[in-house]
């Protein structure tokens, strides 16, 4: 079946730092690739995604990259502000309309 | 803006209790999903539905139902509480089968603490 691993958190890190959250998956087929963003008390949003091998997705300064080779789709910010403060979610997508989420992993990033 | 709204911020009840969580989204969306996150866990699917009257099974449906009566309306249901399923539980919604857009509304989340 589908399944996603994140690196472990919380990660912690000092305003300006550069950031990055990995993310493997096993699928079946060719999956879509997203990232995910919860804010304290909201709900998730979608950051950014990618829908095909090597194909990047951004977002606010945010990336992430399509590998297939590796089954990867890290995410990288090279500056962090304090504002970026969330929990982060890789997700993939196969046929159909569920998605398959990771663990999650809570960014504070201090000033 | 898509619009998903959750009936309740926070929900305390007692075990044994029928809880109903409530969804709506304003958007005309077929999906809808209810998870439950849990930390260390992510978020795991408890049901969806793709259409009214339609709904699957996700990955954790044991000790959950849910009613899709309407197409902006799905209800999560906890026939008897039980204190595992004290979580945050989340809402989302997503136009249908081929829709340029493939990303998920979600709610804000109810946390459900059940004593």
């Amino acid at each position: 079946g589908n399944s996603v691993t994140q690196m472990e958190g919380p990660v912690t890190l000092s305003e300006e730092a550069f950031l990055t959250i990995n993310c493997t998956y096993t699928a079946t087929g060719y999956p879509s690739l997203f990232w995910y963003v919860q804010y304290p008390g909201e709900g998730l949003q979608l950051l950014l995604k990618a829908t095909k091998a090597d194909d990047k997705g951004s977002n606010k300064g945010f990336e992430a990259t399509y590998r297939k080779e590796t089954t990867s789709f890290h995410l990288e910010k090279g500056s962090v502000q304090v504002s970026d403060s969330a929990v982060y979610f890789c997700a993939l997508r196969t046929s159909g309309s569920r998605l398959t989420f990771g663990e999650g992993t809570q960014l504070t990033v201090n000033p | 803006d898509v619009k998903v709204t959750q009936s309740s911020r926070y929900l305390v009840k007692r075990t044994g209790e029928k809880v109903f969580l409530e969804c709506v989204q304003d958007m005309d969306h077929e999906n809808m999903f209810w998870y439950r996150q849990d930390p260390g866990l992510g978020l795991r699917l408890i049901y969806f539905s793709y259409d009214v009257k339609m709904k699957e099974k996700g990955d954790i449906p044991e000790g959950y139902s849910v009613s899709r009566e309407k197409k902006e309306r799905f209800s999560l249901i906890l026939e008897s509480a039980s204190t595992n399923q004290t979580s945050m539980y989340l809402c989302a919604s997503r136009p249908g089968q081929g829709a340029r857009d493939e990303k998920l509304f979600f709610g804000s989340g109810t946390q459900l603490s059940v004593l």
